[in-house]
């Protein structure tokens, strides 16, 4: 495997179930995030881990809950979510959080679908 | 509040040249990014200004006025390929990426 992976690619879910969605990067980085991406808007930035540490967790909902065990792998549980969550959800990662010109590189996303 | 404005949709035939353009109000200016995304598809990395001018990279260019907030990203010679969306970032003080909802490009032949 090269880059970034995520599974699963798809994903239906009811109100009550719990999930988790697991992305992997090859590129051996020291930052993961997670976004959602919902139909013409702009890519919303949900969590960030730098070097295994959370530093961002931009006011989203407890019912998603980040994992980052180690720097390649990050986890997104989920658990009592809304029809409104969704979306597609993308992970990333880059070489380093904070300044510098660190493109992120992104993985092909899970599309969620909760009924 | 911070704030990324790209056009929504634009249409350009095969073999011409199109700019997209992006003005952004945000907190602090560490960057600016493009990125294309194809339909279904990841986005992936074009170009980064954080200087001023005109950075060049085969057929995509892009440019950056801080002092207007302002950016475009030129795309020459077109193909059919380059039909996708092209989302423009800043990450701003708190060295955070502030995204704008994207462009969709539709090339005609």
């Amino acid at each position: 495997e090269t880059g970034v992976t995520q599974t699963p690619r798809h994903l239906v879910m009811g109100m009550t179930n719990k999930k988790s969605l697991k992305c992997e990067q090859h590129l051996g980085h020291n930052a993961m995030y997670w976004y959602k991406q919902s139909a013409k808007k702009p890519l919303e930035l949900m969590f960030v881990y730098n070097f295994k540490e959370q530093t961002e967790n931009n006011s989203v909902p407890s019912r998603f809950s980040p994992e980052c065990p180690n720097s390649s792998h990050l986890f997104l549980h989920l658990h009592t979510l809304q029809p409104e969550d969704s979306a597609l959800y993308l992970c990333a990662s880059s070489q380093q959080g904070g300044g510098g010109s660190y493109e992120q590189y992104f993985g092909p996303g899970t599309r969620l679908t909760v009924t | 509040g911070q704030n990324i404005d790209q056009p929504t949709e634009m249409t350009a035939t095969e073999g011409a040249i199109v700019q997209i353009n992006c003005t952004y109000q945000t907190s602090g200016f560490n960057g600016l990014f493009w990125y294309q995304q194809h339909a279904g598809e990841a986005p992936t990395f074009l170009s980064y200004n954080v200087l001023d001018g005109l950075e060049e990279k085969g057929r995509f260019s892009s440019f950056l006025s801080r002092s207007k907030g302002y950016s475009y990203l030129l795309l020459k010679e077109l193909q059919m390929k380059d039909s996708a969306s092209y989302l423009c970032a800043v990450r701003d003080s708190n060295y955070q990426l502030i995204w704008g909802a994207g462009t969709k490009l539709i090339i005609k032949p």
